[in-house]
């Protein structure tokens, strides 16, 4: 079976503090893709990064960063130098190959304090 | 860009009402979805559609039903509310095909409340 765990229900950091989100997932399949939307408090989803199984090169844009590491089945992100604009809720999701259904992890509630 | 829209932000409905909440986007997607959020719960797939009058049921297709008789517009129906389907309601497209990445789009959102 598939599944996303982010273990974080809640982080709250104050404005230029580093905060890592985590995302374990679970597949049996060889070929898969990972995503991370951000839901600020407007309630979109917002696409942010997609990786693919084949792919682990870690990417940066900007203040946002993501490792993914298949040894772990994570693909955690970093922001850095945090701002508040940065607060909302943030999901981790999964797909296989051979599906359109994305799995969600049930969301990170990420604050950030002036 | 891609665009998704949802007919409504909020509604409130009474219990026994038949609701319908409306999605249409506008960059000729195969694929569209509806999905709930609730609380600890993240999103939970309702029903999704790979084309036109075509659906499936995703994890929590209890109590609702859907209707895709164009292709950018696809609808969510409760026949019967009840309380236990207030929740956000979500719903999302993409363009469809098993292989590459094929993000989905999310529309804003429609908060239903049933009294």
């Amino acid at each position: 079976a598939q599944k996303v765990t982010q273990a974080q229900t809640e982080i709250s950091v104050v404005e230029k503090e580093d905060v890592t989100l985590d995302c374990v997932y679970e597949t049996r399949d060889t070929t898969y893709y990972l995503f991370w939307y951000k839901q600020p408090p407007s309630g979109e989803l917002v696409f942010l990064i997609r990786r693919n199984s084949f792919d682990e090169q870690n990417e940066i844009s900007g203040r946002y960063s993501w490792n993914f590491q298949k040894s772990t089945s994570s693909f955690n992100f970093t922001i850095t130098a945090s701002q508040v604009v940065d607060s909302a809720v943030y999901f981790c999701a999964l797909r296989s190959y051979n599906t359109d259904k994305l799995i969600f992890g049930t969301g990170t509630r990420l604050q950030v304090f002036p | 860009d891609v665009k998704v829209t949802q007919s409504s932000r909020y509604l409130v409905k009474r219990t026994g009402e038949k609701v319908f909440l409306e999605c249409v986007q506008d960059m000729d997607h195969e694929n569209m979805f509806w999905y709930r959020q609730d609380p600890g719960l993240g999103l939970r797939l309702i029903y999704f559609s790979y084309d036109v009058k075509m659906k499936e049921k995703g994890d929590i297709p209890e109590g609702y039903s859907v209707s895709r008789e164009k292709k950018e517009r696809f609808s969510l129906i409760l026949e019967s509310a009840s309380t236990n389907q207030t929740s956000m309601y979500l719903c999302a497209s993409n363009p469809g095909g098993v292989g590459g990445y094929n993000e989905q789009f999310f529309g804003p959102g429609t908060r239903l409340t049933v009294l």
